[in-house]
Order: C-alpha cells, then structure tokens, then sequence
C-alpha cells in the first residue's frame, strides 16, 4: 500500500494567515492526489482534484500543488469558516487517505 | 443533483450483523463506481475499498476482507455495505463516496454503527 504522510497534524493560525499542508507519498504518485475538508459531524467536501484543481464552487483562497511524491495544500487567507480537518488521499494505487490536519484559529 | 442518502444509526451487540444501505439519486447508478469509507470515533479516513456497480464486482482494502461485503441493487440504485460477526472496533461512522475519477465529489451523510453489549 502507498502510504500518505500528512502534516502537520494539528495546526493554528489566525484569520487572514496563509496556511500550508503537505502530503508525501511513499512512492510516486504522480498527480494522483485529492484534497478534502471535513467539518465536525459531516461527511467530507472534496476541494481539489488531481493535485490542483479546484473543485466547482470550492473559493479561489483553496490551492494545491505538486507531484510525485511531494504535494502542498493552501488557503491563502485563513477565514473563520474554514475551521475544520483537511486530508490528503492518493488514487494512484488502492487509495488511502493522509492522517489528517486539524486546523484551529488561534 | 447527485444524492447518495444513507440509512439511519444502527445499535448492534457483539457477534451480530448489520447492513448498511446508500441509495443514489440524480445520475445513472451505474455509470459510477461507489466506494466505502470508514471513520472511527475520533479518528481519520479510512478507505474500505470499492464496487463496480456495472459488473458487481467489488475489491477490498486490506483490513477488511473476510467480514465485510459490499453489494448492489441496481433496480433501486442502492449500494450495501454488510458487516458480520460485529467487534467493538467496528464502531464508526461507515461513508459511502462516489467515485468520479479517483477523486469522491459526492459523499452520503454517513451511518454510525455502534457495537455494544
């Protein structure tokens, strides 16, 4: 199995911060990789597909870049609404997930 | 739109079997794989595996093969996630995701299966 290192694993920031996560691949991956934000209690919203692009309706503070093995999640300006947990998943084999980011406002 | 509605909350003991269903709405079921995804209390994502809902054929993630079972009914476009001999570390949040590319745009609300005697 391809494993996804996520971090960091527990992050707080301010409002209007740029927050950064990465996810590394145990093997290259390509651009095989997703990202999604989970609130308490809801199902995940996928953000971005395939290492960068954006989901419909998902705001442009939302980014994501990379390959290989080594991939970057941004949201430009921190809202107080984007309080939640961001994962990684890899599909480029049997998908698996990263552990996860819990972001906070400090 | 694309609804993938899950069934209710299940309280289950040791030893028993639960079947969880998630009925697709707004697009043609079998044009789109589904997957499962497990999230433990507190804990993160955890891909169960996926079914072909055109051929029926499902594959499994390590870590859950033998108790688990996923299966279809395309006449009413639902998936079914089934889990026998139940264990407390089953408890969890069970999700269904469609599949569209690698990528899950569409998630069910979830079904929490609580095992408990």
């Amino acid at each position: 199995d391809i494993q996804m290192t996520q971090s960091p694993s527990s992050l707080s920031a301010s409002v209007g911060d740029r927050v950064t996560i990465t996810c590394q691949a145990s093997q290259d991956i390509s651009n095989y990789l997703n990202w999604y934000q989970q609130k308490p209690g809801k199902a995940p919203k996928l953000l971005i597909y395939d290492a960068s692009n954006l989901e419909t309706g998902v705001p442009s503070r939302f980014s994501g870049s990379g390959s290989g093995t080594d991939f970057t999640f941004t949201i430009s300006s921190l809202q107080p609404e984007d309080i939640a947990t961001y994962y990684c998943q890899q599909y480029d084999n049997l998908p698996t997930f990263g552990q996860g980011t819990r972001l906070e406002i400090k | 739109q694309v609804q993938l509605v899950q069934s209710g909350s299940e309280l289950k003991k040791p030893g028993a079997s639960v079947k969880v269903s998630c009925k697709a709405s707004g697009y043609t079921f079998t044009s789109y794989a589904m997957n499962w995804v497990r999230q433990a209390p507190g804990q993160g994502l955890e891909w169960m595996g996926w079914i072909n809902t055109n051929t029926g054929n499902p594959t499994y993630a390590q870590g859950f093969t033998g108790r688990f079972v996923f299966s279809l009914d395309t006449s009413v476009s639902t998936a079914y996630l089934q889990i026998s001999s139940l264990k407390a570390e089953d408890t969890a949040v069970y999700y269904c995701a469609r599949d569209h590319g690698g990528s899950y745009p569409s998630w069910g609300q979830g079904t929490l299966v609580t095992v408990s005697s």
